[in-house]
């Protein structure tokens, strides 16, 4: 199947600063991809669908102030979850779609801890 | 009433069993319908997509379709321990895709 990459697979961060995450379709083009948070034995919770070139639109109940999504290119997206808090510490993954109704492929996850 | 529904198990079955797994989803208009594989701690992973009425076979994996009856379903012969995780339903329905909570699956040696 498709190749998606994240990055960093792992991350700790103090109370209060921004962490950026990074998500790259290696082989393909992606016009869309998806945010998702997991939080431990939970399903998946989709955060915002990202679309290149315009804005991402987010799930009720998800800030956009503070999960900020960029997808600049066919082939990237960033997920920056700014002033972050423990509350915040959860399993973040992305997944980008490879064509219109057609499979989405993961990237590997980030663990979030916020300390 | 949630867009995609599956038992969550847990689901156990022994080693070299048939593990039967099913979803139903709500939208008679979903167009792609897959399974999605998660470990522990990992993201998941696709293990098939179907698109049509019917069965389709990949390796030890069948997904079987039904639209008339709004159900998708997979079946794993020979059931092995390392297919001990969660399986996850996803339909696409306006360019939107829904994941069922998942399935636990354990495959006992």
């Amino acid at each position: 199947g498709a190749v998606v990459s994240q990055h960093p697979s792992r991350v700790i961060c103090k109370s209060g600063t921004s962490v950026k995450i990074e998500c790259r379709s290696l082989d393909f083009q992606a016009t869309t991809m998806f945010w998702y948070r997991q939080f431990p034995k939970q399903s998946l919770m989709l955060m915002a669908t990202s679309n290149e070139g315009s804005k991402a639109t987010y799930e009720q109940g998800v800030e956009k102030d503070k999960f900020l999504i960029n997808h600049a290119s066919l082939t990237l997206s960033t997920l920056t979850v700014t002033s972050a808090h423990p509350e915040d510490s959860s399993f973040y993954i992305c997944s980008a779609e490879a064509g219109m109704n057609t499979e989405a492929f993961f990237g590997q996850g980030t663990r979030l801890t916020v300390v | 009433q949630k867009e995609v529904e599956q038992n969550s198990g847990p689901l156990s079955v022994p080693e070299g069993a048939i593990a039967s797994l099913n979803c139903t989803y709500s939208d008679r208009g979903s167009q792609s319908f897959f399974w999605y594989r998660q470990y522990s701690g990992k993201s998941p992973e696709l293990i098939m997509s179907i698109y049509s009425n019917g069965d389709k076979e990949d390796g030890r994996f069948t997904a079987q379709l039904n639209k008339a009856s709004q159900y998708v379903s997979l079946l794993i012969r020979d059931s092995q321990p390392s297919d001990s995780a969660t399986y996850l339903c996803a339909v696409i329905t306006g360019n939107q895709f829904y994941f069922g909570t998942g399935t636990s699956l354990t495959v006992i040696p």
